[in-house]
Parts: C-alpha cells; structure tokens; sequence
C-alpha cells in the first residue's frame, strides 16, 4: 500500500535548519511529484513546495522561497525539504503528500506529518 | 494567487441530517480545454493527516461514503454530507488546483449536535 514517511522535525532556534525527508512506497516513485504542505497548531493548512515527478519543476510559496529547497533522490524514493534561515512562524506539522495529474494536481495521499518548532 | 473561501466556519448537525459545506474561489477553476473544475475537498480529523474525498470537483475517492458529495462549477462549490454520522466530525477544506501557488479554504469544522 502507499506509505509517505515523514522524518527530521524537531526544535530549532530561529536563523537555524533543518532537513525533512519524505519516504515513499507502495507506489511508483518516479512516476509521481510530491508537495510539501505544513500546518500551524489549530490552524489551516498552507502550501509550502512541489516538485515534479522527474524534477524538473519546483515551484515555492513566496513565504519560504529563497529559504527552503525542495530535491528528490530516486534512489532512495525520497523526497527533501531543505530549510533554512527558520523564523518562529514556520513552526508547524509538516505533511509531504503525492501528486495527481499535472501540477499543481491534487493530492490523493498525505504522510503522517512530521512537527517542527522554531523557538529560541 | 487564488483565493479559497469557504463557509460555514463551523456547523453543528443532528446525527442523520445533512451538512453543507461552501467553498468560493477569486477566480473560475473550470479549465475550458478539458472541461473540468480544479477543486478538492479534504476530510481532517485531529491528529490524522488530511484525506482525499472528492477531486475534480464532484468525483468521489474511492472508498468515501456515498453520502459524501461534491458539487459546483466555476467560482461555486459545495460539499454536502446526506445523512451525518459520528464519524464524519472532521474540519473540511477545499482546495484549488487550477493553478500555482495551490490554495485551500480555511477550514469548516463539522460537529455532532
């Protein structure tokens, strides 16, 4: 069955970074573009990133472009969210979830979420 | 960018009555040259990761209850929940995928009267 595993949250002081990793299975990997998606505590949810399936396209909300990178290693069916220069407000869950159809396209299934808190 | 904005922000429903959920874009999500509408809506209960139930705006996920519908065209949109169970209790969100950035509504939360 599809798995999305998200891992590499934690806390982080302001200005610092963090990597998060999206493991998938279940599906063919290389077929599929994968979102970054976060949400604030007791808030909505927020588009973050998308890459492609063969990754010739990432497009980035103007919040986080020039801050986080978005990359993927086939090898490893795995997708990263690189993040840097992290302010308070990036503090959220964040869910890595599978594309459908061309991008943006919609997203039949999302990962559990993995927690990131930016405080000093 | 689109915005997504839905209504009610909250709902309380009597177990077997119907919930409706509204979700209005900036701009039309109907994409002339394959006659479809850009618009999903998504199913979040707390601490769950969000859950697919309805894509290009009316077709249902496979394995979502048939009395969970979409319905809408262009700017219009509506969730509606037939007959509301217990399970159903859940915040839902629309979401547009018409175009880059990617949008959703703020969220409806659904309760059991």
């Amino acid at each position: 069955q599809v798995q999305l595993v998200e891992s590499g949250g934690g806390v982080v002081q302001p200005g610092g970074s963090l990597r998060l990793s999206c493991a998938a299975s279940g599906f063919t990997f290389s077929n599929y573009g994968i979102h970054w998606v976060r949400q604030a505590p007791g808030k909505g949810l927020e588009w973050m990133a998308v890459m492609s399936h063969d990754g010739n396209q990432k497009y980035y909300a103007d919040s986080v472009k020039g801050r986080f990178t978005i990359s993927r290693d086939s090898s490893k069916n795995t997708v990263y969210l690189q993040m840097n220069s992290l302010r308070v407000e990036d503090t959220a869950t964040y869910y890595c979830a599978k594309v459908v159809g061309r991008l943006p396209g919609y997203f039949d299934f999302w990962g559990q979420g993995t927690l990131v808190t930016v405080s000093s | 960018d689109i915005v997504m904005t839905q209504s009610p922000d909250s709902v309380a429903v009597s177990l077997g009555e119907r919930a409706t959920i509204n979700c209005k874009s900036s701009q039309s999500l109907l994409y002339r040259s394959d006659n479809k509408n850009y618009l999903a809506w998504y199913q979040q209960k707390p601490g769950q990761p969000p859950k697919l139930l309805i894509y290009w705006a009316s077709t249902r996920e496979s394995g979502v209850p048939d009395r969970i519908s979409g319905s809408g065209s262009g700017t219009d949109f509506t969730l509606t929940i037939s007959s509301l169970q217990a399970e159903d209790a859940a915040v839902y969100y629309c979401h547009q995928y018409y175009s880059t950035p990617p949008t959703f509504g703020q969220g409806t939360k659904v309760e059991v009267k």
